[in-house]
């Protein structure tokens, strides 16, 4: 149990194009979704936590606007790179967690690769 | 703001003894602490959470948690080339996002 997935596992974009991610609890309702990045050699940093139906919290320093959250189900988080340019070229990890779990684990997708040209 | 410290390492450990990986944090409220394994350009898979005081062990990995020292370790007993990973800690849990430290990368050799 407790699987999470992502689409697409990796994607390549053009300077200014959006990029959106899918992360997916598959066997359980999440009630809560947190976003993840992790630059290459650094440990994973929170961008931001959703609640389903409810606005998403950002991290001090992580632009709202340009990362664009939707948590409508229980099952389902999107991640939005607006005008994406080559600095936001990363690993994007999505987590959640939910009820009938553990509820303070998080369970981790597989992660999506993000080249921006 | 919470920090949570590690040694990057690299850690050598020779195949067959037991790697011991530390980590202290600062948030005196955390209440729940986790150890995640990741492998290169992977993503962080979950091995132990911990919340009590004292040792819990499940199969060869046994996590440790002294919260007046604000500490926290992991144990791997019989360390197999299959363990060599970056071994990240998280304090935290609940309603928040977790912070994790900079990892642990751990290099068994056989």
């Amino acid at each position: 149990g407790a699987v999470v997935s992502q689409h697409p596992s990796w994607v390549i974009c053009k300077s200014g194009t959006s990029v959106k991610i899918e992360c997916r609890s598959l066997d359980f309702q999440a009630t809560t979704m947190f976003w993840y990045r992790q630059f290459p050699k650094q440990s994973l940093m929170l961008m931001a936590t959703s609640n389903e139906g409810s606005k998403a919290t950002y991290e001090q320093g992580v632009e709202k606007d340009k990362f664009l959250i939707n948590h409508a189900s229980l099952t389902l988080s999107t991640l939005t790179v607006t005008s994406a340019h080559p600095e936001d070229s990363s690993f994007y990890i999505c987590s959640a967690r939910g009820s009938g779990l553990n509820t303070d684990t998080q369970y981790f997708g597989p992660g999506t690769r993000l080249t921006v040209l | 703001q919470k920090e949570v410290e590690q040694n990057s390492g690299p850690l050598s450990v020779p195949e067959g003894a037991i790697a011991s990986l530390n980590c202290t944090y600062s948030d005196r409220g955390s209440q729940s602490f986790f150890w995640y394994r990741q492998y290169s350009g992977k993503s962080p898979e979950l091995i132990m959470f911990i919340y009590s005081n004292g040792d819990k062990e499940d199969g060869r990995f046994t996590a440790q948690l002294n919260k007046a020292s604000q500490y926290v370790s992991l144990l791997i007993r019989d360390s197999q080339p299959s363990d060599s990973a970056t071994y990240l800690c998280a304090p935290g849990g609940g309603a928040d996002g977790l912070t994790f430290g900079k990892g642990t990368h751990l290099i068994i050799q056989p």
